[in-house]
Protein backbone atom coordinates (compact mmCIF):
# COMPACT_ATOMS: atom_id res chain seq x y z
CA UNK A 1 0.00 0.00 0.00
CA UNK A 2 1.80 3.27 -1.10
CA UNK A 3 -1.14 5.33 -0.33
CA UNK A 4 -3.22 8.38 -2.25
CA UNK A 5 -1.54 8.83 -5.05
CA UNK A 6 -2.44 11.21 -7.42
CA UNK A 7 -1.26 12.22 -11.11
CA UNK A 8 0.10 14.66 -12.63
CA UNK A 9 2.32 15.92 -10.37
CA UNK A 10 2.66 19.33 -12.19
CA UNK A 11 0.22 20.30 -15.56
CA UNK A 12 0.70 23.66 -17.56
CA UNK A 13 -1.64 24.27 -19.99
CA UNK A 14 -2.91 27.15 -21.62
CA UNK A 15 -6.10 29.02 -21.49
CA UNK A 16 -9.25 27.24 -23.18
CA UNK A 17 -7.76 23.95 -22.88
CA UNK A 18 -9.41 20.57 -20.84
CA UNK A 19 -7.03 19.30 -18.30
CA UNK A 20 -7.89 15.72 -16.76
CA UNK A 21 -6.32 14.72 -12.98
CA UNK A 22 -6.31 11.24 -11.37
CA UNK A 23 -6.52 9.92 -8.19
CA UNK A 24 -6.05 6.43 -7.09
CA UNK A 25 -7.11 6.24 -3.26
CA UNK A 26 -5.94 3.70 -0.97
CA UNK A 27 -7.26 0.32 -2.21
CA UNK A 28 -9.72 -1.04 0.74
CA UNK A 29 -10.78 3.03 0.97
CA UNK A 30 -14.77 3.69 -0.21
CA UNK A 31 -14.43 7.24 0.47
CA UNK A 32 -12.84 9.83 -1.51
CA UNK A 33 -12.74 13.72 -1.22
CA UNK A 34 -11.01 16.16 -3.65
CA UNK A 35 -9.79 20.30 -2.71
CA UNK A 36 -8.77 23.14 -3.86
CA UNK A 37 -5.56 24.87 -2.30
CA UNK A 38 -5.08 28.29 -3.51
CA UNK A 39 -1.65 29.99 -3.02
CA UNK A 40 -1.85 31.15 0.64
CA UNK A 41 -4.80 29.53 1.67
CA UNK A 42 -6.35 26.14 2.85
CA UNK A 43 -7.82 23.50 0.88
CA UNK A 44 -11.25 24.27 0.18
CA UNK A 45 -13.56 20.95 -0.41
CA UNK A 46 -14.88 20.66 -3.45
CA UNK A 47 -16.82 17.15 -3.75
CA UNK A 48 -17.01 13.67 -2.18
CA UNK A 49 -17.68 10.12 -3.41
CA UNK A 50 -18.96 7.12 -1.14
CA UNK A 51 -18.20 4.06 -3.76
CA UNK A 52 -19.11 5.05 -7.45
CA UNK A 53 -21.68 7.54 -6.19
CA UNK A 54 -21.15 11.51 -5.69
CA UNK A 55 -22.82 12.51 -2.68
CA UNK A 56 -21.42 15.99 -2.66
CA UNK A 57 -20.50 18.83 -4.47
CA UNK A 58 -19.31 22.28 -2.99
CA UNK A 59 -20.57 26.15 -4.95
CA UNK A 60 -17.15 26.19 -5.67
CA UNK A 61 -17.41 23.39 -8.30
CA UNK A 62 -19.01 25.21 -11.22
CA UNK A 63 -19.82 23.50 -14.60
CA UNK A 64 -16.50 23.86 -15.74
CA UNK A 65 -15.33 21.14 -13.54
CA UNK A 66 -16.37 17.58 -13.25
CA UNK A 67 -15.46 14.01 -11.04
CA UNK A 68 -16.31 10.90 -11.58
CA UNK A 69 -15.42 7.87 -9.85
CA UNK A 70 -16.93 5.40 -12.24
CA UNK A 71 -15.68 1.73 -10.43
CA UNK A 72 -15.48 2.84 -7.38
CA UNK A 73 -11.92 3.08 -7.54
CA UNK A 74 -9.79 5.86 -8.65
CA UNK A 75 -11.17 8.74 -9.59
CA UNK A 76 -10.60 11.97 -12.26
CA UNK A 77 -11.34 15.48 -11.88
CA UNK A 78 -12.12 17.41 -15.20
CA UNK A 79 -11.84 20.85 -15.79
CA UNK A 80 -12.72 22.55 -18.82
CA UNK A 81 -11.88 25.45 -20.63
CA UNK A 82 -9.46 26.13 -18.08
CA UNK A 83 -9.20 29.54 -16.77
CA UNK A 84 -6.49 31.43 -15.02
CA UNK A 85 -8.68 31.48 -12.31
CA UNK A 86 -8.47 27.85 -11.86
CA UNK A 87 -4.30 27.63 -11.21
CA UNK A 88 -4.13 26.12 -8.06
CA UNK A 89 -2.88 22.90 -6.11
CA UNK A 90 -5.99 19.78 -6.35
CA UNK A 91 -5.23 17.58 -3.69
CA UNK A 92 -7.38 14.47 -3.31
CA UNK A 93 -7.96 12.03 -0.05
CA UNK A 94 -9.89 8.96 0.59
CA UNK A 95 -10.91 7.39 4.00
CA UNK A 96 -12.90 4.07 5.15
CA UNK A 97 -15.67 4.86 7.61
CA UNK A 98 -14.90 7.16 10.28
CA UNK A 99 -11.61 6.85 9.87
CA UNK A 100 -8.88 9.66 9.38
CA UNK A 101 -8.39 11.04 5.72
CA UNK A 102 -5.12 9.96 4.15
CA UNK A 103 -4.15 12.44 1.31
CA UNK A 104 -2.38 12.46 -1.54
CA UNK A 105 0.80 15.18 -2.82
CA UNK A 106 -1.74 17.02 -5.05
CA UNK A 107 -1.54 18.29 -8.57
CA UNK A 108 -0.10 21.93 -9.14
CA UNK A 109 -2.28 22.98 -12.15
CA UNK A 110 -0.51 26.55 -13.68
CA UNK A 111 -3.01 27.95 -16.28
CA UNK A 112 -1.14 30.12 -18.66
CA UNK B 1 -21.89 29.95 7.43
CA UNK B 2 -18.75 28.37 9.46
CA UNK B 3 -15.10 30.31 9.98
CA UNK B 4 -11.84 29.44 10.68
CA UNK B 5 -9.29 32.34 11.06
CA UNK B 6 -5.53 31.36 12.01
CA UNK B 7 -4.06 34.78 12.76
CA UNK B 8 -0.33 33.99 13.11
CA UNK B 9 0.89 33.82 9.40
CA UNK B 10 3.84 32.77 10.47
CA UNK B 11 5.57 31.38 13.58
CA UNK B 12 9.07 30.38 14.71
CA UNK B 13 10.87 27.84 17.79
CA UNK B 14 13.75 27.06 19.28
CA UNK B 15 14.37 22.98 18.86
CA UNK B 16 13.64 21.31 21.86
CA UNK B 17 11.69 24.67 22.76
CA UNK B 18 7.77 24.64 23.03
CA UNK B 19 5.46 26.95 20.67
CA UNK B 20 1.97 27.47 20.28
CA UNK B 21 0.05 28.17 16.97
CA UNK B 22 -3.96 29.95 17.47
CA UNK B 23 -6.77 29.00 15.90
CA UNK B 24 -10.36 30.52 16.30
CA UNK B 25 -13.64 29.68 14.63
CA UNK B 26 -17.06 30.82 14.34
CA UNK B 27 -20.18 28.24 13.89
CA UNK B 28 -23.64 28.11 15.55
CA UNK B 29 -23.48 24.51 15.80
CA UNK B 30 -23.49 22.80 19.50
CA UNK B 31 -21.94 19.52 17.76
CA UNK B 32 -18.82 19.66 15.63
CA UNK B 33 -14.92 18.58 15.24
CA UNK B 34 -12.28 20.33 14.83
CA UNK B 35 -8.26 19.43 13.70
CA UNK B 36 -5.13 20.35 13.05
CA UNK B 37 -3.22 18.99 9.64
CA UNK B 38 0.30 19.97 8.86
CA UNK B 39 1.53 20.06 5.84
CA UNK B 40 5.13 19.87 4.57
CA UNK B 41 6.77 20.35 1.49
CA UNK B 42 5.57 17.31 0.07
CA UNK B 43 2.10 18.94 0.24
CA UNK B 44 0.63 15.93 1.60
CA UNK B 45 -1.67 16.77 4.69
CA UNK B 46 -1.38 14.83 7.32
CA UNK B 47 -3.83 14.50 10.59
CA UNK B 48 -1.84 15.91 14.21
CA UNK B 49 -5.09 16.07 16.29
CA UNK B 50 -8.77 15.56 16.46
CA UNK B 51 -11.03 17.05 19.24
CA UNK B 52 -14.97 16.45 19.73
CA UNK B 53 -16.24 19.52 20.65
CA UNK B 54 -18.98 17.49 23.21
CA UNK B 55 -15.91 16.39 24.87
CA UNK B 56 -14.26 18.79 27.29
CA UNK B 57 -11.22 17.21 27.75
CA UNK B 58 -8.34 18.24 25.77
CA UNK B 59 -6.42 15.71 23.14
CA UNK B 60 -3.21 15.10 23.32
CA UNK B 61 -1.26 12.84 20.49
CA UNK B 62 2.61 12.65 22.35
CA UNK B 63 4.16 16.04 21.97
CA UNK B 64 0.93 17.69 20.53
CA UNK B 65 -1.77 18.48 22.72
CA UNK B 66 -4.72 21.20 22.43
CA UNK B 67 -5.84 24.19 24.36
CA UNK B 68 -10.04 23.87 23.32
CA UNK B 69 -12.29 26.69 24.69
CA UNK B 70 -15.29 25.87 23.66
CA UNK B 71 -17.35 29.02 24.49
CA UNK B 72 -14.41 31.27 23.50
CA UNK B 73 -14.19 29.20 20.28
CA UNK B 74 -10.51 28.58 20.40
CA UNK B 75 -8.91 25.90 19.75
CA UNK B 76 -4.92 26.44 19.53
CA UNK B 77 -2.18 23.94 18.97
CA UNK B 78 0.68 23.27 21.47
CA UNK B 79 4.09 21.66 20.36
CA UNK B 80 6.40 20.81 23.03
CA UNK B 81 9.86 19.98 21.99
CA UNK B 82 9.70 20.97 19.06
CA UNK B 83 12.07 19.17 16.45
CA UNK B 84 13.17 20.32 13.28
CA UNK B 85 10.86 18.00 11.40
CA UNK B 86 8.00 20.04 12.87
CA UNK B 87 8.66 22.61 9.97
CA UNK B 88 5.80 23.05 8.04
CA UNK B 89 2.25 24.91 7.36
CA UNK B 90 0.04 23.79 10.04
CA UNK B 91 -4.06 24.36 9.36
CA UNK B 92 -6.65 24.38 12.13
CA UNK B 93 -9.82 22.59 10.28
CA UNK B 94 -13.74 22.83 11.47
CA UNK B 95 -15.78 19.98 10.44
CA UNK B 96 -19.93 20.27 11.48
CA UNK B 97 -21.03 16.73 13.04
CA UNK B 98 -23.25 14.84 10.65
CA UNK B 99 -21.64 16.21 7.69
CA UNK B 100 -19.16 13.85 5.55
CA UNK B 101 -15.56 13.77 7.20
CA UNK B 102 -13.81 15.67 4.55
CA UNK B 103 -16.07 18.01 4.34
CA UNK B 104 -13.36 20.24 6.48
CA UNK B 105 -13.52 24.12 6.79
CA UNK B 106 -9.63 24.83 7.00
CA UNK B 107 -7.79 28.47 8.16
CA UNK B 108 -5.79 29.58 6.14
CA UNK B 109 -2.78 28.28 7.95
CA UNK B 110 0.59 29.07 9.89
CA UNK B 111 3.74 28.84 8.96
CA UNK B 112 6.18 26.67 11.42
CA UNK B 113 9.85 27.94 11.04
CA UNK B 114 12.21 25.47 13.80
CA UNK B 115 15.80 26.82 13.94
CA UNK B 116 18.55 24.46 15.05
Amino acid sequence: DTGVSQDPRHKITKRGQNVTFRCDPISEHNRLYWYRQTLGQGPEFLTYFQNEAQLEKSRLLSDRFSAERPKGSFSTLEIQRTEQGDSAMYLCASNKGSEKLFFGSGTQLSVL
Amino acid sequence: AQTVTQSQPEMSVQEAETVTLSCTYDTSESDYYLFWYKQPPSRQMILVIRQEAYKQQNATENRFSVNFQKAAKSFSLKISDSQLGDAAMYFCAYRRAGGSQGNLIFGKGTKLSVKP
